[in-house]
């Protein structure tokens, strides 16, 4: 069973400020990573998808990836008040009988405050 | 363009009765997934499809659960015998092929009473 473990939060930071949010994986020939928002009662939207290690950025969203560690990150830069959501990590799995399937976390619960 | 569709959005019903949702994906998606999100849970994955095919079921997917792509296009995805456990939200996400980025539906919202 791959697992993916993310902090649930809240993570509560100001407008302006940079919100750090975390995310492990068990699975370590994974190669494909996705962080998904979430607003409260909608589906899951797709922001950011990251395969190689070091830093994808994408407005004010930036993603990090060590796979050495397992690990990957998003840092949202100058958060805004709509910023405030869940945030999904979702790990791909790219081999095996699960090919393709997602596996997410829990889901990190953002709220950004004016 | 339009994205995946769902219908419905919102289903209430009396457990023991038989609900079937709809998912139509992204047009020249091959993969079609169906995942259930609880309150306070991340996604967990039901099942998938290769274009027809359905090539996987969760261990989460009774035997009252039932999914369909007949023609490879749009996917049903029943629920026989409802229990109030099954109330969740039902999300479908489609992809072009097994290693691009899906893309979820806005969901059905089923609740049991």
């Amino acid at each position: 069973q791959k697992e993916v473990e993310q902090n649930s939060g809240p993570l509560s930071v100001p407008e302006g400020a940079i919100a750090s949010l975390n995310c492990t994986y068990s699975d370590r020939v994974s190669q494909s990573f996705f962080w998904y928002r979430q607003y409260s009662g909608k589906s899951p939207e797709l922001i950011m998808s990251i395969y190689s290690n070091g830093d994808k950025e994408d407005g004010r969203f930036t993603a990090q990836l060590n796979k050495a560690s397992q690990y990957v990150s998003l840092l949202i830069r100058d958060s805004q008040p709509s910023d405030s959501a869940t945030y999904l990590c979702a790990v791909r799995a790219d081999r095996g009988s699960t090919l393709g399937r997602l596996y997410f976390g829990r889901g990190t619960q953002l709220t950004v405050w004016p | 363009d339009t994205g995946v569709s769902q219908d419905p959005r919102h289903k209430i019903t009396k457990r023991g009765q038989n609900v079937t949702f709809r998912c139509d994906p992204i047009s020249e998606h091959n993969r079609l997934y169906w995942y259930r999100q609880t309150l306070g849970q991340g996604p967990e994955f039901l099942t998938y499809f290769q274009n027809e095919a359905q090539l996987e079921k969760s261990r989460l997917l009774s035997d009252r659960f039932s999914a369909e792509r007949p023609k490879g296009s749009f996917s049903t995805l029943e629920i026989q015998r409802t229990e109030q456990g099954d109330s969740a939200m039902y999300l479908c996400a489609s992809s072009r092929t097994v290693n691009t980025e899906a893309f979820f539906g806005q969901g059905t919202r089923l609740t049991v009473v």
